[in-house]
């Protein structure tokens, strides 16, 4: 079985310009969610999807980052402009629910993430 | 508010020993899962160990046991006999809240020396 694809694995791009990240899940799975992991600390969800639907973005900075998942199953990460503490990892992961509650098991699958230097 | 926290920044091991990280958590929700993932340096999550809270054991995955102590709010990840390949960072997390989120603790750096 294949596992969480990500595309590029690395970026460097220069304050201010777009960039865009792309994400393909296991097959079947009906959740994905994005993570942005800054060095030395834990990832942190930027948005949750659940099938082509938003469940949360709560933490996603709207005024320049968005997301999609056009027809429930491949997903893109946009920030555009990049500031310089954009520099980070982004990690895609998905799983087959979202769950249905909080002792839900549902292992989160990762894929290796991109690496964003912004200059 | 939910919380992890993980005290220890990183950790140096002889390989062969066994190794316990350190999770606390805090909430207030009586239902909640808490999840142990290893990250090596290539950068993807690898899923170690599950546990729920009304859970009457402590979970076991081959060599990953987790020492769960739901008084103390504790759920320390323990590691028997320690491998080279086992250098990485590993976070505890804890799903809850309303959306069944994962909260992420700052990460451990585990160094295994041989």
């Amino acid at each position: 079985e294949a596992g969480v694809a990500q595309s590029p694995r690395y970026k460097i791009i220069e304050k201010r310009q777009s960039v865009a990240f792309w994400c393909n899940p296991i097959s079947g799975h009906a959740t994905l969610y994005w993570y942005q992991q800054i060095l030395g600390q834990g990832p942190k969800l930027l948005i949750q999807f659940q099938n082509n639907g938003v469940v949360d973005d709560s933490q996603l900075p709207k005024d320049r980052f968005s997301a999609e998942r056009l027809k429930g199953v491949d997903s893109t990460l946009k920030i555009q402009p990049a500031k310089l503490e954009d520099s980070a990892v982004y990690l895609c992961a998905s799983s087959l629910t979202s769950g249905t509650g909080s002792l839900s098991y549902n292992e989160q699958f990762f894929g290796p993430g991109t690496r964003l230097t912004v200059l | 508010a939910q919380k992890i926290t993980q005290t220890q920044p990183g950790m140096f091991v002889q390989e062969k020993e066994a190794v316990t990280l350190d999770c606390t958590y805090d909430t207030s929700d009586p239902s909640y899962g808490l999840f142990w993932y290893k990250q090596p340096s290539s950068g993807e999550m690898i899923f170690l160990i599950y546990q729920g809270s009304y859970d009457q054991q402590n979970a076991t995955e081959g060599r990953y046991s987790l020492n769960f102590q739901k008084a103390r709010k504790s759920a320390n990840l323990v590691i028997s006999a320690s491998q080279l390949g086992d250098s990485a960072m590993y976070f505890c997390a804890m799903r809850g809240g309303s959306n069944y989120q994962l909260i992420w603790g700052a990460g451990t750096k585990l160094i295994i020396k041989p």
